[in-house]
């Protein structure tokens, strides 16, 4: 079965500094990886994904992320946290299935202070 | 915004009771998903169509559960006789057909408190 760690359940960082959240999975075969946001009162939504290809994918408002493969991880980043990515951020995984049946970590509750 | 819907967005029962949650996808959408949410966990999944077929159902989906897409449009998700372990967020999602590169859209989900 797969399972996703997330290692940082609450992270503060100030304005400008640097993002490293980590995410690793346990699944042998190939899978998909996905990172979730959900901003304070608002529904999850898809802050970037990897299929296949190059393994630094880039999503939307600057994060990235790095699949390792033989790290099973799966980090993401953002080289310059603002106030408005105070959220919580989910790492997921799917098998190559055909539909999205993610399995998800727990969470990390990120809050930026000004 | 189209974006998905979900009724109601609260729901409080008691112990025993039926309970039917509501999900409109994003029109045009053929899949649709069901996940539940509990406090301080990642969000697990309990189903999926694709229009009206239910084509996976975990086994977190007890015999108390039952889930229908008529008509491959809104969804209905239905618990029997709740228990309090019920209580949790219920997510509903919706994608369109894709290829390899499958994105689910969520909608803000029901908070269902079991009392």
């Amino acid at each position: 079965a797969q399972s996703v760690s997330q290692h940082n359940h609450h992270v503060i960082l100030s304005e400008a500094a640097s993002l490293e959240l980590g995410c690793n999975y346990s699944y042998g075969g190939t899978v998909n990886l996905f990172w979730y946001v959900q901003y304070p009162g608002q529904h999850l939504q898809l802050l970037l994904k990897y299929f296949s290809g190059d393994p630094l994918v880039k999503g939307i408002k600057g994060f990235e992320a790095e699949f390792i493969k033989s790290k099973f991880s799966f980090n993401l980043r953002k080289p310059s946290v603002q106030w408005s990515d105070t959220a919580e951020y989910f790492c997921a995984v799917n098998a190559d299935t055909g539909f999205q049946k993610l399995v998800f970590g727990t969470g990390t509750r990120l809050l930026v202070s000004p | 915004d189209t974006g998905v819907s979900q009724d109601p967005r609260h729901k409080i029962t008691k112990r025993g009771q039926n309970v039917t949650f509501r999900c409109d996808p994003i029109s045009e959408h053929n899949r649709l998903y069901w996940y539940r949410q509990t406090l301080g966990q990642g969000p697990e999944f309990l189903t999926y169509f694709q229009n009206e077929a239910q084509l996976e159902k975990s086994r977190l989906l007890s015999d108390r559960f039952s889930a229908e897409r008529p008509k491959g449009s809104f969804s209905t998700l239905e618990i029997q006789r709740t228990e309090q372990g019920d209580s949790a967020m219920y997510l509903c999602a919706s994608s369109p057909r894709t290829g390899t590169s499958e994105k689910l859209f969520f909608g803000s989900g029901t908070q269902l408190s079991v009392l």
